[in-house]
């Protein structure tokens, strides 16, 4: 079984600064590592995966993660936030086999201050 | 394609009433996940498909709580016997399994019953 550890349930950041969300993980088997983001009032939607090759994965607005294999971390961090981004984002695992099934954390709620 | 669709999006009950809920998956999928999100928390899984076939049930898969994809299209998630810690947003993801698989989930908005 797989599980899922975010550490920071809200992060205030000033906008246009860093941020960093913390994810870690446990599992006996290989895995893969998602970041999902919910924006208010929307469904969950894909941010970014590792899956092989590469350990640092990017997505298309600005947020990359590095999978870590020995510190068991996938962390999210992107180099300037905007008041877009504003959203509950969550990590997630599942092992590179069988059913796909998605074990989530408890979610980290970014919020962007003008 | 016009994405995970759930239906209804809201559903206020009283303790003790049966309700269902309705998903249509991405029409190529041939999985189908219900997962369960309560304040504060992130999804968690309840039951999963593949085309037909129920393939794993969670342990939070009460007694109450069926599940089906008779054709391997749509399924239907229905609580009876309505209890008020079943209040949540049920949520909905289908994925293709296969050769092209990406080990990528695509989630509808969800259902959020509440029951008094």
């Amino acid at each position: 079984a797989q599980s899922v550890t975010q550490l920071d349930s809200q992060v205030p950041v000033f906008e246009e600064a860093p941020v960093e969300l913390r994810c870690n993980y446990s599992s006996s088997v290989s895995v893969y590592l998602f970041w999902y983001v919910q924006y208010p009032n929307q469904g969950l939607q894909l941010l970014l995966k590792y899956l092989s090759g590469s350990t640092l994965v990017e997505s298309i607005n600005g947020f990359e993660a590095e999978f870590n294999k020995s510190q068991t971390s996938f962390h999210l961090r992107k180099p300037s936030v905007h008041i877009s981004d504003t959203a509950e984002y969550f990590c997630a695992v599942s092992a590179n086999f069988g059913n796909e099934k998605l074990t989530f954390g408890t979610g980290t709620r970014l919020t962007i201050i003008p | 394609d016009t994405g995970v669709s759930q239906d209804p999006r809201h559903k206020i009950t009283k303790r003790g009433q049966n309700v269902t809920f309705r998903c249509d998956p991405i029409s190529e999928h041939n999985r189908l996940y219900w997962y369960r999100q309560t304040l504060g928390q992130g999804p968690e899984f309840l039951t999963y498909f593949q085309n037909e076939a129920q393939l794993e049930k969670s342990r939070l898969l009460s007694d109450r709580f069926s599940a089906e994809r008779p054709k391997g299209s749509f399924s239907t998630l229905e609580i009876q016997r309505t209890e008020q810690g079943d209040s949540a947003m049920y949520l909905c993801a289908s994925s293709l399994r296969g050769s092209s698989s990406t080990g990528e989930l695509f989630f509808g908005e969800g259902s959020r019953l509440t029951v008094l």
